[in-house]
């Protein structure tokens, strides 16, 4: 069975400064997809980025981008010049491509943009 | 197309009561899906649709729970005889094929009394 483990439960950054989140998973398929959420404070949960595993290069999304090391099986993000409205949990999520969609998510990182 | 809407936004009942949820989805969107978040964990898949069909449910979907998407369109949610550990958001989602990304609505959250 798929795993999704995001180790940081909470993290914080300061405005315009950049900060990483973790996400390890744990699969023995080859065709697979990765997603990271974003859910502000009582809003709907929006997609960040995507990355699709036969790629080997890395997602970028303007301010956001992922290290995706798929022999460590790890998909971090990287939040660039963080802004207040990135306040928010971030969910890594997983999608076995053989599968008829039943994407796996991580605990979340609750992450904190200080001004 | 406005995304993803879910209707009630809230719903507050007592232990024991029968509620209905209501999802709809991108309206060129073919595939639904419901999940459940409980505080301070990430969704869990409930079930999935592809037009009509039913075609997945987790062991999560006890007995009390059903769904339905009759026309392929919206989806309903029917949570039978509620208990506390019901309570919970339930977001849906939809996308359009295979692999592809899901858009999530802004949930529905259920609190059993």
């Amino acid at each position: 069975a798929q795993t999704v483990t995001q180790s940081q439960p909470e993290m914080s950054v300061q405005e315009a400064e950049t900060v990483t989140l973790s996400c390890t998973y744990d699969t023995s398929e080859s065709n697979y997809y990765l997603f990271w959420y974003k859910q502000p404070p009582s809003r709907q949960m929006i997609l960040v980025i995507r990355q699709e595993a036969y790629k080997q290069q890395n997602a970028t999304e303007n301010r956001f981008s992922v290290n995706f090391q798929k022999a460590a099986k790890s998909f971090s993000l990287k939040i660039s010049d963080s802004q207040l409205g990135d306040t928010a949990m971030y969910f890594c999520a997983f999608l076995y491509g053989g599968s008829q969609g039943n994407l796996i998510f991580g605990k979340g990182t609750k992450l904190s943009v200080k001004p | 197309d406005t995304g993803v809407s879910q209707d009630p936004r809230h719903k507050i009942t007592k232990r024991g009561q029968n509620v209905t949820f209501r999802c709809d989805p991108i309206s060129e969107h073919n595939r639904l899906y419901w999940y459940r978040q409980t505080l301070g964990q990430g969704p869990e898949f409930l079930t999935y649709f592809q037009n009509e069909a039913q075609l997945e449910k987790s062991r999560l979907l006890s007995d009390r729970f059903s769904a339905e998407r009759p026309k392929g369109s919206f989806s309903t949610l029917e949570i039978q005889r509620t208990e506390q550990g019901d309570s919970a958001m339930y977001l849906c989602a939809s996308s359009s094929r295979q692999g592809s990304t899901q858009y999530f609505g802004p949930g529905t959250r259920l609190t059993v009394l």
